[in-house]
């Protein structure tokens, strides 16, 4: 039971230049998300997904796009990078309880922007 | 006002002292709280969620005070291995419990 796994680990892009980061969870959880963590900051929410089929605007989306593949994989996309989204990213996914609402996180791309 | 807020420290203690950290939240609604652990350059890990009625898991005990909007993380017997970033998180309620508020996390550095 790998969990919530993440490629790749490291990413140098270019400015300009786009690419898709990949998730995918294990665990049978419904719920997905996409975050990214930048010093003195905390997480933000980029996007999240409910459920498979659908997707949601978290904080910070203006740059970024998501496809829901299905109930397992979850993927990041920036089209055009800028030297502000160079941030460690990470995948969540959520258990499925009424009154539990854990996340189990991925160990993050650590990508640049340069 | 931030929705959470925490002491970023650090706070630097002794091995086996006792250690308490705060983390307020703004919006009294609120009904769902964690903390997280973040080991350097790591994901965060759940330690524990904080139910209205506390909980304790081995050396760590989570409070929620409801009048004062806070929830509590109290370590006892701190181990060398406890050093990390400690995140608050709450659910706001007008989430639809899947949005996810992190506070910026305090740092405890237990020392030998």
């Amino acid at each position: 039971n790998a969990g919530v796994t993440q490629t790749p680990k490291f990413q140098v892009l270019k400015t300009g230049q786009s690419m898709t980061l990949q998730c995918a969870q294990d665990m049978n959880h419904n719920s997905m998300y996409w975050y990214r963590q930048d010093p003195g900051m905390g997480l933000r929410l980029i996007y999240y997904s409910a459920s498979e089929g659908t997707t949601d605007k978290g904080e910070v989306p203006n740059g970024y796009n998501v496809s829901r593949l299905n109930k397992r994989e979850f993927s990041l996309r920036l089209e055009s990078a800028a030297p502000s989204q160079t941030s460690v990213y990470f995948c969540a996914s959520r258990t499925q309880g009424r009154v539990s609402y854990e996340q189990y996180f991925g160990p993050g791309t650590r990508l640049t922007v340069t | 006002r931030k929705e959470v807020e925490q002491d970023p420290g650090p706070f630097n203690v002794p091995e086996g002292a006792t250690v308490a950290f705060n983390c307020t939240y703004s919006n009294s609604a609120s009904q769902s709280f964690f903390w997280y652990r973040q080991d350097c350059r790591k994901e965060p890990k759940l330690l524990m969620s904080v139910y209205s009625s506390g909980n304790e898991d081995g050396r760590f005990t989570a409070q929620l005070n409801r009048a004062s909007q806070y929830i509590s993380l109290l370590i006892r017997d701190s181990k060398l291995s406890d050093s990390a970033t400690y995140l608050c998180v709450v659910i706001p309620p007008d989430s639809g419990t899947y949005k996810y508020i992190f506070g910026t996390g305090t740092r405890l550095k237990v020392l030998a």
